[in-house]
């Protein structure tokens, strides 16, 4: 059983702040990491893919880092704003062999406020 | 246009039907993937078929079955329902099986056996 774990649970910020969040996975076995971006009543959109040890991407003012060696990635959120109000996914990808999967964190729910 | 389409959106359903959930996507994907949210709000992996193929088949009962008709297609058949299957079920879809390459997802259909 693949454990992909997510903190914090929750997390209020004000606007203007800056906040990240952490998300563990499986340090053996490692094909890729994904973060997603999971706004109420619509689907979850991709922020990253991740594969390298080391990874850093960036998109806007939302950044994410890659350590497989110790199976830790953080996403980083600067200057919150409302809009970035959200549930924040990772999901963990093992090398199955011909086929591979998603394994999903339960997500760090972001509300930003004025 | 939507990427990834689900129908229908909400399905509520007593104990014993069968039913089906479609799902169509117009990215020209080769893999599609079924998900369940679970009552702990974990998204799973029920299955995935790449060019029509089923290549991923996890421990799902055998009252659930997908039909790939064509590989823009990837249709959930769920008989005899129980009470238990109730849960959202997102449709995905990726341009390639490894996962190196983001998901899209559906919207979801929020599924209530009663």
């Amino acid at each position: 059983i693949l454990n992909v774990e997510q903190s914090p649970q929750s997390l209020h910020v004000q606007e203007g702040d800056s906040t990240n969040f952490t998300c563990s996975f499986p340090s053996s076995n490692f094909y890729a990491l994904h973060w997603y971006r999971w706004e109420t009543a619509k689907s979850p959109e991709a922020l990253f893919v991740m594969t390298l040890n080391g990874d850093e991407k960036k998109k806007g003012r939302i950044s994410a880092t890659l350590n497989t060696k110790e199976g830790y990635s953080y996403l980083y959120i600067k200057g919150s704003q409302p809009e970035d109000s959200a549930t924040y996914l990772c999901a963990f990808c093992s090398d199955t062999g011909t086929a591979s999967k998603l394994t999903f964190g339960t997500g760090t729910r972001l509300q930003v406020t004025l | 246009d939507t990427a990834v389409s689900q129908t229908p959106k909400y399905l509520v359903t007593q104990m014993g039907n069968d039913k089906s959930i479609k799902c169509e996507q117009n990215l020209g994907h080769d893999t599609m993937y079924w998900y369940k949210q679970d009552s702990k709000k974990f998204l799973k992996i029920m299955f995935s078929y790449n060019n029509k193929e089923l290549i991923i088949n996890e421990t799902v009962p055998n009252r659930f079955s997908p039909k790939s008709p064509d590989k823009a297609h990837l249709n959930l058949h769920i008989n005899s329902l129980e009470l238990g299957d109730s849960a959202v079920y997102f449709c995905a879809s990726s341009r390639v099986p490894l996962m190196n390459t983001e998901a899209f997802f559906g919207q979801g259909t929020r599924l209530t056996v009663v």
